[in-house]
């Protein structure tokens, strides 16, 4: 099935952990975006990667840090994990450029809960 | 930034009725998506609409860019529609989605 998928669905980690979540996308998009949704459900966006280039980069902690291999795939690592990053966090990606329509497709959201 | 903004945050139906769900925005788009999130916590694309208006079944929106709003319109709600909806400009800095703080919608059967 052409997707967006990540892994894992469900993180719950110790806090002082370092964790990271993967990202793989075959829709052929150039452009993949990691958003948080938090306890009440709110969505931001956090990075964006266009052709493994850093473009969006939010007021997010240096702990977050977000690596692309690939333009199919953007992960993310967290180290020292708190308390407060529990939450849903979804991968995004969209075709950018001349003539592309920029929808966004998201994945299913991995939530991480921090203990 | 952009400010958004949904109503109404909770809404309560019988199945069949109709209801809109409305999205301002404090300043010019480039385009805009609706989504649902079901309870399983799947975000569904429902529109990509940056202006105009598109129907898809028993769904349909309407985008005014020009006076900075958006409708969803849901007719004849069935319980499979409960959820959060949520309205996402994208601004021109970067192509990031700016969420609203969505609609709950909970159709009772």
């Amino acid at each position: 099935d052409t997707a967006v998928s990540q892994t894992p669905k469900y993180l719950v980690t110790q806090m002082g952990n370092d964790k990271s979540i993967k990202c793989e996308q075959n829709l052929g998009h150039d452009t993949m975006y990691w958003y948080k949704q938090d306890s009440k459900k709110f969505l931001k966006i956090m990075f964006s990667y266009n052709n493994k280039e850093l473009i969006i980069n939010e007021t997010v902690p240096n702990r977050f840090s977000p690596k692309s291999p690939d333009k199919a795939h953007l992960n993310l690592h967290i180290n020292s994990l708190e308390l407060g990053d529990s939450a849903v966090y979804f991968c995004a990606s969209s075709q950018t450029g001349q003539g592309a329509s920029r929808e966004q497709f998201f994945g299913p959201g991995t939530r991480l809960t921090v203990l | 930034g952009i400010q958004v903004e949904q109503s109404p945050p909770d809404l309560i139906l019988q199945e069949g009725a109709n209801s809109t769900l409305r999205c301002n925005f404090s300043d010019s788009v480039n385009n805009l998506q609706w989504f649902h999130q079901n309870p399983w916590g799947q975000l569904i694309n429902l529109f990509y609409i940056p202006s105009g208006t598109k129907q898809n079944g028993r769904l349909s929106a309407t985008t005014v860019a020009t006076e900075r709003y958006s409708l969803l319109y849901i007719s004849s709600s069935q319980t499979t529609d409960s959820g959060v909806y949520f309205c996402a400009p994208r601004g021109n800095q970067g192509g990031k989605l700016i969420f609203g703080q969505g609609t709950e919608l909970s159709v009772k059967p």
